[in-house]
């Protein structure tokens, strides 16, 4: 079976320039995440999509931070403008919808970004 | 709020048992896992066990949960270079996501 894919694995960009990161989670799997993973800490929530809608956005910083997931398979999430304090890595994770199975989350590889 | 604690830093010597702790806040929660993370990889999925459980054994690891105490551990037996990574103990919140700690760096000695 395969696993989540993300792409690109790596990025370097100046600040206040623009970003996209790109994600394909496992097939079958509803709800998607994307999480933000600075060095040194655990990874923390940015988005997570059920089918094409969004349900928790809270932990987004929505004047630079967008994503989306039109199909309900594949989503992208962007950086407009980058800032320094972006430098992370972005992984993408997908899973069941919540209440089934066990609720476990099956993450793709990151994409390490560095904004200077 | 909600959130995990755990060490930053284990080392161990080559065929010892590591154990790796963690305590967290929400005690409604269902399901509480073990990801391990190695250098420029994703996450991936170690073991999880259910709230309703106290130990689950699976090949060499071992993980128990003291509900009372909201403590979960890890114990890898005769840990293996293999085994160095970065450990994430996380727990499924009431609030239907996924809370992870900062992570315990384990390294081997030889």
């Amino acid at each position: 079976e395969a696993g989540v894919a993300q792409s690109p694995r790596y990025k370097i960009i100046e600040k206040r320039q623009s970003v996209a990161f790109w994600c394909n989670p496992i097939s079958g799997h509803a709800t998607l995440y994307w999480y933000q993973q600075i060095l040194g800490q655990g990874p923390k929530l940015l988005i997570q999509f059920q089918n094409n809608g969004v349900v928790d956005d809270s932990q987004l910083p929505k004047d630079r931070f967008s994503a989306e997931r039109l199909k309900g398979v594949d989503s992208t999430l962007k950086i407009q403008p980058a800032k320094l304090e972006d430098s992370a890595v972005y992984l993408c994770a997908s899973s069941f919808p919540p209440g089934l199975s066990t609720d476990t989350q099956y993450f793709g590889p990151g994409t390490r970004l560095t904004v200077l | 709020g909600e959130d995990v604690e755990q060490s930053l830093f284990l080392s161990v010597r080559e065929g010892d048992s590591s154990v790796i702790n963690c305590t967290y806040t929400d005690s409604s929660s269902t399901y509480l896992y073990w990801y391990k993370q190695e250098p420029g990889a994703g996450l991936q999925l170690l073991t999880y066990i259910f709230s309703n459980m106290d130990m689950k054994q699976d090949q060499r690891l071992t993980v128990l949960l003291n509900k009372k105490d909201k403590h979960l551990s890890l114990r890898i037996a005769d840990t293996q270079t293999g085994d160095s990574a970065i450990y994430f103990c996380a727990f499924y919140s009431s609030a239907s996501k996924i809370i992870f700690g900062s992570g315990t760096r384990l390294s081997i000695r030889p």
